[in-house]
């Protein structure tokens, strides 16, 4: 079984500084990882996958999310946040044998003028 | 591509009447999803398919039914619809090779009164 927790569910950050999205993960095999992004009232978008390749993982709209076995987690970052960032964060996970993709809570990113 | 098409993208139902939600895709994906969003909740799986005429239960499949009777289409039915089931309901697809993204449609928001 897989499970995804997003730790915070919702983040304040002001304009121009940097954006942290915490998430861990459990699976029992290898995983894929994926971060998603959510505008209000749209679909879901990919910003960027791990699949075991490179442990720092750049996506799209300068965020990028760095693989960490040893800690089971997979946070993003974006090093200075736009107010076009406001949205709503999903972290996905999907075992190596495993149709499914399991999403946590999500995270709401507000970004201050 | 039209890439994940959902249809309708909004309705309003009274309780105990039935309805289908479409989702069509033009990627020849092998694996479709329907998830369902709820606030606070994530994404939670009610069924998916892992190929023409295969389906199968997810987390919340309870007063749902599904058809994938052609590759690019996977149908989820309501027959008796519960304000329970208002929601706002999400279609992917995704390829069938291992450790890909799922390509997600725009949504069907739905009430249930």
């Amino acid at each position: 079984a897989q499970s995804v927790t997003q730790l915070d569910s919702h983040v304040s950050v002001s304009e121009g500084t940097p954006v942290l999205l915490r998430c861990n993960y459990s699976s029992s095999y290898s995983p894929s990882l994926f971060w998603y992004v959510q505008h209000p009232n749209k679909g879901l978008q990919l910003l960027l996958k791990y699949t075991s390749a490179a442990t720092l993982v750049k996506g799209i709209n300068g965020f990028e999310a760095e693989f960490k076995k040893s800690e089971t987690s997979f946070h993003l970052t974006k090093p200075s946040a736009h107010m076009s960032d406001a949205a709503e964060y999903f972290c996905v996970v999907s075992g190596t044998n495993d149709y499914k993709l399991s999403f946590g809570a999500g995270t709401t990113v507000t970004v201050r003028a | 591509n039209a890439g994940v098409t959902q249809t309708p993208k909004f309705r309003v139902l009274k309780t105990g009447q039935s309805m289908t939600l479409l989702c069509a895709q033009d990627m020849n994906h092998e694996y479709m999803y329907w998830y369902r969003q709820d606030p606070g909740m994530g994404l939670r799986l009610i069924h998916y398919s892992v190929g023409e005429g295969t389906t199968a239960k997810g987390e919340v499949p309870d007063g749902y039914n599904v058809s994938r009777l052609k590759k690019q289409n996977f149908l989820l039915g309501l027959e008796s619809a519960a304000p329970s089931q208002t929601s706002v309901y999400f279609c992917a697809s995704r390829d069938g090779q291992r450790n890909t993204e799922a390509f997600f449609g725009q949504g069907t928001r739905l009430t249930v009164v």
